[in-house]
C-alpha cells in the first residue's frame, strides 16, 4: 500500500463547478500536511497547508481528519486556470529527520 | 518570487557524457536539499536527500555512483549525472528546506531541469 494515496482522476468539470479531492495516508505519525499544485512541465508549487481545524484560502478549503487519516481539498467556483495536477503531501518525522511523501497526484481539467 | 533556482533549465547531451545540475536557495539557508526525478505523466520520485556538509542519503534503487550529489554550502547543492544514457532523460527537480520560520515547514522547489540524452 502506498503511504499517500490519491484518486488519479482525471476530473473533468465545467467552469464554475465545485470539485473535491481526497487523500489518505497510512502513517499515523505524520506531522504536517500540504496540497501542492503542479502545472504541466513545471515544478510543484505549494498551494496551502492543511490543519486539523480546517483552513480556507479564497476558493480553496482544506480539511484534515487525523482519526481517519484523511485529507481533502475543495475548490469552489472553479476557473480554467485551476486546471493542473494536485499533489497531496505528507510530512512525517521531526525537524531535519522529517521526510516528505508525495501522493501521485490528481489531475483536474476545467472545461469552458 | 522564486526562492530556489536551478541551472540549467534544460540540457541536451550525447550518451556517455556527464551533466551537472545546480540547485540554489535564494532567500534562505537550505540545511536540507532534495533531488527528485519525474518521468512524463508520473509522480515525483525522490532520488536522494542531502544535508549540508554530509553525504547524501539515496533512496532504494538509486545508484549513488551514477548520481553524484554535493551539498557543500547552505545555498548550493549539485547533482551530477555521470555517463548519462537515454534512459536518464527526465525532468530533474530539486527542493530545499531551511531550519527556521516558514522555510522549515515544507519544501520549496526549483523550476526543474529537463535532461535529454541522445
Amino acid at each position: 500500500r502506498k503511504e499517500v494515496e490519491q484518486d488519479p482522476g482525471p476530473f473533468n468539470v465545467p467552469e464554475g463547478a465545485t470539485v473535491a479531492f481526497n487523500c489518505t495516508y497510512s502513517n499515523s505519525a505524520s506531522q504536517s500536511f500540504f496540497w501542492y499544485r503542479q502545472d504541466c512541465r513545471k515544478e510543484p508549487k505549494l498551494l496551502m497547508s492543511v490543519y486539523s481545524s480546517g483552513n480556507e484560502d479564497g476558493r480553496f478549503t482544506a480539511q484534515l481528519n487525523r482519526a481517519s487519516q484523511y485529507i481533502s481539498l475543495l475548490i469552489r467556483d472553479s476557473k480554467l486556470s485551476d486546471s493542473a495536477t494536485y499533489l497531496c503531501v505528507v510530512n512525517k518525522g521531526y525537524s531535519s529527520a522529517s521526510k516528505i511523501i508525495f501522493g501521485s497526484g490528481t489531475r483536474l481539467s476545467i472545461r469552458p | 518570487g522564486a526562492v530556489v533556482s536551478q541551472h540549467p533549465s534544460w540540457v541536451i547531451c550525447k550518451s556517455g557524457t556527464s551533466v551537472k545540475i545546480e540547485c540554489r536557495s535564494l532567500d534562505f539557508q537550505a540545511t536540507t536539499m532534495f533531488w527528485y526525478r519525474q518521468f512524463p505523466k508520473q509522480s515525483l520520485m525522490l532520488m536522494a536527500t542531502s544535508n549540508e556538509g554530509s553525504k547524501a542519503t539515496y533512496e532504494q534503487g538509486v545508484e549513488k555512483d551514477k548520481f553524484l550529489i554535493n551539498h557543500a554550502s547552505l545555498t548550493l547543492s549539485t547533482l551530477t549525472v555521470t555517463s548519462a544514457h537515454p534512459e536518464d532523460s527526465s525532468f530533474y527537480i530539486c527542493s530545499a528546506r531551511g531550519s527556521s520560520g516558514r522555510f522549515q515547514e515544507t519544501q520549496y522547489f526549483g523550476p526543474g531541469t529537463r535532461l535529454l540524452v541522445l
